[in-house]
């Protein structure tokens, strides 16, 4: 079975620095999307970041940036120039391949805190 | 469009009452997802439709909870003689699963239950 792990339950970063959140996955497939999703405090989840499996180049999204590792299954998100506003849960998730109706699978999470 | 809608967004209750939730997902989408999250943890999967087909209930889920999509739009979340231990924030999210784009979910803002 898929399975998705933060290992980090909490990181803190100052203003203006640059953070490193982890992301771990198993799957059998070859195909498959991964995401990150953003939850601040008490405010709706949004979508921060998309990869396909399929794509060897990165995604980016302005201060958003992933480092996707196919072999070692690993997909990190870095955030550039923090911000406040950044403050938040953020979830790494796993969306099987469009040949399977298996469901999208999330982390526990990693709460991010920035420093004024 | 205004994205994926929820009502209510907050709900409050006594123990052995019964609850609904209403989410209205993004009008194009035919997947709907339920889920439950707690105080600082990740998504918990509750089920998911596709148009208005049931393709799967977590096992953890007990009998008194059910969720209809009767008309493959949107989609009602019961829970019967609630418990202390069903307060949780109820998510809905919706996607459009199509044959080469992949799967991106879409939060709404959610229905936070209190249970007395």
């Amino acid at each position: 079975a898929q399975t998705v792990t933060q290992s980090q339950p909490e990181m803190s970063v100052q203003e203006a620095e640059t953070v490193t959140l982890s992301c771990t996955y198993d799957t059998s497939e070859s195909d498959y999307y991964l995401f990150w999703y953003k939850q601040p405090p008490s405010r709706q989840m949004i979508l921060v970041i998309r990869q396909e499996a399929y794509k060897q180049q990165n995604a980016t999204e302005n201060r958003f940036s992933v480092n996707f590792q196919k072999a070692a299954k690993s997909f990190s998100l870095k955030i550039s120039d923090s911000q406040l506003g950044d403050a938040a849960m953020y979830f790494c998730a796993y969306s099987p391949p469009m040949n399977r109706d298996d469901k999208i699978i999330f982390g526990k999470g990693t709460r991010l805190h920035i420093l004024p | 469009d205004t994205g994926v809608s929820q009502n209510p967004r907050h709900k409050i209750t006594k123990r052995g009452q019964n609850v609904t939730f209403r989410c209205d997902p993004i009008s194009e989408h035919n997947r709907l997802y339920w889920y439950r999250q707690t105080l600082g943890q990740g998504p918990e999967f509750l089920t998911y439709f596709q148009n208005e087909a049931q393709l799967e209930k977590s096992r953890l889920l007990s009998d008194r909870f059910s969720a209809e999509r009767p008309k493959g739009s949107f989609s009602t979340l019961e829970i019967q003689r609630t418990e202390q231990g069903d307060s949780a924030m109820y998510l809905c999210a919706s996607s459009f699963r199509t044959g080469g784009g992949g799967e991106t979910q879409y939060f709404g803002p959610g229905t936070r239950l209190l249970v007395l």
